[in-house]
């Protein structure tokens, strides 16, 4: 069962307009962590967020913004006010800390984003 | 400045020959990982080491070898018996347990 699911492969919006990615997770663990990293086209994963399972607080950078909510098990992430420097491959993330096989992450399949100037 | 360092950036390789992507960290990271990653698709762990001298097959590990001699490296061979080789290679970092993935810039094989 996988266990990062992001369900929109593609978006396009148009510059300036927002759009929320959606990423839902599954994990037994009552201590994980979930992560948000961006891909442009140059390859290269960088890292945006990180939050534990004890902080449901929700966090803003900028015109980044994510909202977590463990009753949902959803860990989404919006940018406001797009632009196109913002097109790229997005990729929710979960790792469960494990004291016997280490830190095992999850990757959902990603989501295309594509800012329309 | 502190990060991951993969080479070669670009790797061509004739079907049968064995290659070696190298991979360097200057992080201090105990945890480093190597990941496939295919057109339009997620990210797959081929192995993983948290400590020098030991390492984890991952989900697909079949094909492919990797050592951890020293903290900082930890090189992956493509070895001849991967039946499809051609990908984008990523290696990444992280603290023990509780940290992100640092990632290189990646590593793109193809096979001729």
């Amino acid at each position: 069962a996988q266990k990062v699911t992001q369900a929109q492969t593609e978006i396009s919006v148009v510059e300036k307009e927002d759009v929320t990615l959606d990423c839902v997770y599954e994990t037994r663990d009552t201590t994980y962590y979930l992560f948000w990293y961006k891909q442009p086209p140059s390859g290269e994963l960088v890292f945006l967020i990180r939050r534990n399972s004890f902080d449901e607080q929700n966090e803003i950078s900028g015109r980044y913004s994510w909202n977590f909510q463990k009753s949902t098990s959803s860990f989404n992430f919006t940018i406001t006010a797009s632009q196109v420097v913002d097109s790229a491959v997005y990729f929710c993330a979960l790792s469960e800390p494990n004291s016997n096989t280490g830190n095992q992450f999850y990757f959902g399949t990603g989501t295309s984003l594509t800012v329309i100037p | 400045d502190g990060g991951i360092t993969q080479s070669p950036k670009y790797l061509f390789r004739k079907e049968g020959q064995n290659v070696t992507l190298s991979c360097e960290q200057n992080l201090n990271h105990d945890a480093m990982y190597w990941y496939r990653q295919d057109p339009g698709q997620g990210l797959r762990l081929i192995y993983y080491s948290q400590i020098v001298n030991d390492f984890q097959k991952g989900d697909i590990a079949e094909g492919y070898s990797v050592s951890r001699e020293k903290k900082e490296s930890f090189p992956l061979t493509v070895t001849s018996a991967q039946k499809n080789p051609t990908a984008f290679y990523l290696c990444a970092s992280s603290i023990l347990n509780t940290g992100e993935l640092f990632f290189g810039e990646g590593s793109r094989l193809t096979v001729l």
